[in-house]
């Protein structure tokens, strides 16, 4: 079956780039997403990117995929304390419309 | 507020109990879920509807069982609670899926369950 990969605790320092990173088996996925949990509460979309692209920006977020690695990542830049969380990656594909394959998480902790 | 909504937020009680956790949606969308997230944050899709039908039943033992009255919720009930069913629960929609397959989920605020 389909499964998502992710490393799984991340450190930071307050204004650094992060830099978290995702791998996917699944050949026939379509979307990858990347979802932010804040404590205490549920995941949050964040972005996403359709599989024929390699790069997705929006503000301090870049998105990379690289298709023939199955390999995505996704970059904050300037991070602050408010970016810690856990960063969720998941992946729909054509295959199987309707569910998302969701990774373990990454728990992203930036220190002042 | 448009969102989705899930009672009780926190839920403590003996082992061996019944209990049922409730969601409801009212983004108009087709689709729900409940997830599971245990002490390790790892997050398992337990169940998914569409409009009210069963479409995903990964793995979970018989004592749990989803209920769908109408497409706007998805009810959750546990019977003999253990010790292992402590975790926090989500209960998750997403809009119709087209030929895409472009599947944002909306997730409740998630209900915290401990089994003592």
């Amino acid at each position: 079956g389909e499964d998502v990969e992710q490393s799984l605790f991340l450190s930071v320092r307050e204004g650094d780039s992060s830099v978290i990173n995702c791998t996917y088996t699944d050949s026939s996925s379509t979307y990858l997403y990347w979802y932010k949990q804040e404590p205490g509460a549920g995941l949050q979309l964040l972005t996403y990117i359709f599989s024929n692209m390699d790069m997705k920006q929006d503000q301090r977020l870049t998105v990379l995929l690289n298709k023939k690695d199955k390999h995505l990542s996704l970059r904050i830049a300037d991070t602050q304390t408010g970016d810690s969380a856990i960063y969720f990656c998941a992946e729909t594909s054509s295959t199987n419309a309707g569910k998302s394959t969701f990774g373990d998480g990454t728990t992203l902790t930036v220190k002042p | 507020d448009t969102a989705v909504s899930q009672t009780p937020k926190y839920l403590v009680t003996q082992m061996g109990n019944d209990k049922s956790i409730k969601c409801e949606q009212n983004l108009g969308h087709d689709t729900m879920y409940w997830y599971k997230q245990d002490s390790k944050k790892f997050l398992k899709i337990m169940f998914s509807y569409n409009n009210k039908e069963l479409i995903i039943n990964e793995t979970v033992p018989n004592r749990f069982s989803p209920k769908s009255p109408d497409k706007a919720h998805l009810n959750l009930h546990i019977n003999s609670l253990e010790l292992g069913d402590s975790a926090v629960y989500f209960c998750a929609s997403s809009p119709p899926t087209d030929f895409s397959s472009y599947n944002e989920q909306f997730f409740g605020p998630g209900t915290r369950l401990t089994v003592l």
